[in-house]
């Protein structure tokens, strides 16, 4: 059973525009959502975070927008440049719990062409 | 550098062969995880340490998977008689409690 489920599976975006990337999950007791941003043979690097009690947070070009209610959540990335290009995993889990470990969605691959 | 290194960064063996690979966490970090992420797919969770004790086990951790974290430092993770299927990239992340998870470069093992 797949908890977090990300969307789409790649995209292809030109230079300066808008990269959207949407997740979404099923466990209610998650409260705490990272994104993660991953270069070939690299491990996963945080990008952006954000916990339930904000619907929105941005860093940057880099925006989390989150939907409680639809359990929801989406990576906003503006102004893309070439270097953004990697694979971008969401991820869930229940930070305040005992165990604390991440459920990643199977990745987006961005390509953001110049 | 103060992140989180992994060593060996590759190792390719031989079906059956035994491996062990190292994670030497952020320092002072008390949570140490192991993931493994198989081509086009996200990390998945095999095993936590809260300091030198292992609190949490996937049901990914097959018998032949052993990991330690002697002293609550440095973290070893075992497969014994390897498989083909065991071929994917091991990642280990340090955390401060529940904060961010800091993630290593990964091993890639490669199953022959």
């Amino acid at each position: 059973q797949q908890q977090v489920k990300q969307s789409p599976q790649s995209l292809i975006v030109q230079k300066g525009g808008i990269s959207i990337i949407n997740c979404a999950y099923e466990n209610t007791a998650f409260d705490y959502f990272p994104w993660y941003q991953q270069f070939p043979g690299k491990g996963p690097a945080l990008l952006i975070a954000i916990r339930p009690d904000v619907s929105e947070k941005k860093e940057g070009r880099f925006t989390i927008s989150f939907n409680k209610s639809a359990k929801q959540f989406s990576l906003h990335i503006m102004d893309s440049q070439p270097g953004d290009s990697a694979t971008y995993f969401c991820a869930a889990s229940v930070a305040g719990g005992s165990q604390g470990n991440l459920i990643f969605g199977k990745g987006t691959k961005l390509s953001v062409k110049p | 550098d103060t992140g989180v290194s992994q060593n060996p960064r590759h190792k390719i063996t031989k079906r059956g062969q035994n491996v062990t690979f190292r994670c030497d966490p952020i320092s002072e970090h008390n949570r140490l995880y192991w993931y493994r992420q198989t081509l086009g797919q996200g990390p998945e969770f095999l095993t936590y340490f809260q300091n030198e004790a292992q609190l949490e086990k996937s049901r990914l951790l097959s018998d032949r998977f052993s990991a330690e974290r002697p002293k609550g430092s440095f973290s070893t993770l075992e497969i014994q008689r390897t498989e083909q299927g065991d071929s994917a990239m091991y990642l280990c992340a340090s955390s401060l409690g529940s904060d961010t998870q800091y993630f290593g470069p990964g091993t890639r093992l490669t199953v022959l």
